[in-house]
C-alpha cells in the first residue's frame, strides 16, 4: 500500500479561524513532509518530520504550525492565514535508503492534497 | 548546488505520437533523479526513479526515461501518447537528502 490520505479535501476558512490539515500514511516511512503548491507553480517544500522530530522548517511563518504526533500521522495547525496562503498543501512520506556510496535516497510519496481557500 | 531546468512549460502531441519532456540537471554530487505526474487537483505521483545501476530507467503507464550523464540529462519518452496522459509533469533531483530540487514542470496537452 502506497498511500497518504489528507483530510480535508477541501477547506475554507477565515483570516480569523484555526484549523487543521491532517495527513496519515501506513508504509512505515519515518519521513514525512508539508509542501505548498501555488497554481502552475512545483511543491514548495515547508517543513520535513524525521523519526517525528522537526527536520527541517523552510522559514516558514509562524501562522502554520506542524505536529507529528506518531510515526503515521502529520497535522499541519493553521491560524490568523492570509488570502495569499490559499494554496494546495501537500503532505509526503517518503521510506530511507542506503547505497554503496553512503548516501540516503529518498523517493517521495504524496497525498492528494488540501485545496485551502482563506477569505 | 542543485538545479534542475525543464524546457519547454507546455508541449502537445498528437494522440499516439511519442512523448518527450526535456530535463536537464546540475549537481555537483550523483544525483537522485526523479519524474512525477500530477492530474488536476491532485497529488503528485512518482512515475519513474533513476537512482544508481541501469541508465534505461522504467516506470509506470508506459513512460521510461534515461540518464545521461556526459549530457546532465533525463528526459521523459513514451512511444505513443494516450489522452489520459494530459497533466503536468515534474522533473525533480535530489542528493539523496529530505530535500528535492523540482523543475517548473511541463504542462502536456495531448490532441485528439
Amino acid at each position: 500500500d502506497t498511500e497518504v490520505t489528507q483530510t480535508p479535501k477541501h477547506l475554507v476558512m477565515g483570516m480569523t479561524n484555526k484549523k487543521s490539515l491532517k495527513c496519515e500514511q501506513h508504509m512505515g516511512h519515518r519521513a514525512m513532509y508539508w509542501y505548498k503548491q501555488k497554481a502552475k507553480k512545483p511543491p514548495e517544500l515547508m517543513f520535513v518530520y524525521s523519526y517525528e522530530k522537526l527536520s527541517i522548517n523552510e522559514s516558514v511563518p509562524s501562522r502554520f504550525s506542524p505536529e507529528c504526533p506518531n510515526s503515521s500521522l502529520l497535522n499541519l495547525h493553521l491560524h490568523a492565514l492570509q488570502p495569499e496562503d490559499s494554496a494546495l498543501y501537500l503532505c509526503a512520506s517518503s521510506p530511507r535508503g542506503t547505497t554503496s556510496g553512503g548516501y540516503m535516497i529518498y523517493e517521495q510519496y504524496f497525498g492528494p492534497g488540501t485545496r485551502l481557500t482563506v477569505t | 548546488a542543485q538545479s534542475v531546468t525543464q524546457l519547454g512549460s507546455h508541449v502537445s502531441v498528437s494522440e499516439g505520437a511519442l512523448v518527450l519532456l526535456r530535463c536537464n540537471y546540475s549537481s555537483s554530487v550523483p544525483p537522485y533523479l526523479f519524474w512525477y505526474v500530477q492530474y488536476p487537483n491532485q497529488g503528485l505521483q512518482l512515475l519513474l526513479k533513476y537512482t544508481t545501476g541501469a541508465t534505461l530507467v522504467k516506470g509506470i503507464n508506459g513512460f521510461e526515461a534515461e540518464f545521461k550523464k556526459s549530457e546532465t540529462s533525463f528526459h521523459l519518452t513514451k512511444p505513443s501518447a494516450h489522452m489520459s496522459d494530459a497533466a503536468e509533469y515534474f522533473c525533480a533531483v535530489t542528493p539523496g537528502t529530505y530535500k528535492y530540487i523540482f523543475g517548473t514542470g511541463t504542462r502536456l496537452k495531448v490532441l485528439a
